[in-house]
């Protein structure tokens, strides 16, 4: 089974920052691959689809890119309301497998 | 509205079974992707089982041959039967659509899941 690696786990961050955070699959992969973002007692909220398209009503400071083993999820300047675990997720015809999550908190 | 409502969790003794359904409004779950999600007090999300516009399933192994997902199409609503109950079965069981579209320039599928429910909690305790 593919598995796939989120960095950092965790992550502390100002308003205004650039944020990074990157997903590494086990082995080569489709860019199935999908971003989303969860807020504490809240359902996930899809980000971004098939690695780097933008899902409708989601702000464009966020963007999604990479291919084959690695995968970025940028926020070009952190905003107070994106401070949440997001996850990404592998999507292919036998698992729909997620990562681990990263949480980004406020420094 | 598209809309999806979890219903059925509680709490269940080790070993018992459970059913949960998940309603949809303003989608239809057989012509989607439906898939279940678990999220463990704490824990990241967990991918846990999927059914396609063809019926055609697929699970995590960590509930395969004991989980079964089923939709009711006259009813519009997605189900979970969950037998074997364990502990670490102790979760927030969220149902989501997936979409499928396909990428001309690599040759493939990709998948996605747009819309999600709030969720049912399954606490598995004796």
């Amino acid at each position: 089974d593919i598995q796939l690696t989120q960095s950092p786990s965790f992550l502390s961050a100002s308003v205004g920052d650039r944020v990074t955070i990157t997903c590494r699959a086990s082995q080569g992969v489709s860019s199935s691959l999908a971003w989303y973002q969860q807020k504490p007692g809240k359902a996930p909220k899809l980000l971004i689809y098939a690695a780097f398209t933008l899902h409708s009503g989601v702000p464009s400071r966020f963007s999604g890119s990479g291919s084959g083993t690695e995968f970025t999820l940028t926020i070009s300047s952190l905003q107070p309301e994106d401070f949440a675990t997001y996850y990404c997720q592998l999507l292919n015809n036998y698992s729909w497998t997620f990562g681990q999550g990263t949480k980004v908190e406020i420094k | 509205e598209v809309q999806l409502v979890e219903s059925g969790g509680g709490l269940i003794q080790p070993g018992g079974s459970l059913r949960l359904s998940c309603a949809a409004s303003g989608l239809s779950v057989s012509s989607n992707y439906m898939s279940w999600v678990r999220q463990a007090p704490g824990k990241g999300l967990e991918w846990v089982s999927v059914i396609d516009n063809g019926g055609n399933t697929n699970y995590a192994d960590s509930v395969k041959g004991r989980f079964t997902i089923s939709r009711d199409n006259s009813k519009n609503t997605l189900y979970l039967q969950l037998n074997s109950l364990r502990a670490d079965d102790t979760a927030v069981y969220h149902c989501a659509r997936g979409l499928r579209g396909y990428a001309p320039r690599g040759d493939y599928y990709y998948y996605f899941m747009d819309v999600w429910g709030k969720g049912t909690a399954v606490t598995v305790s004796s």
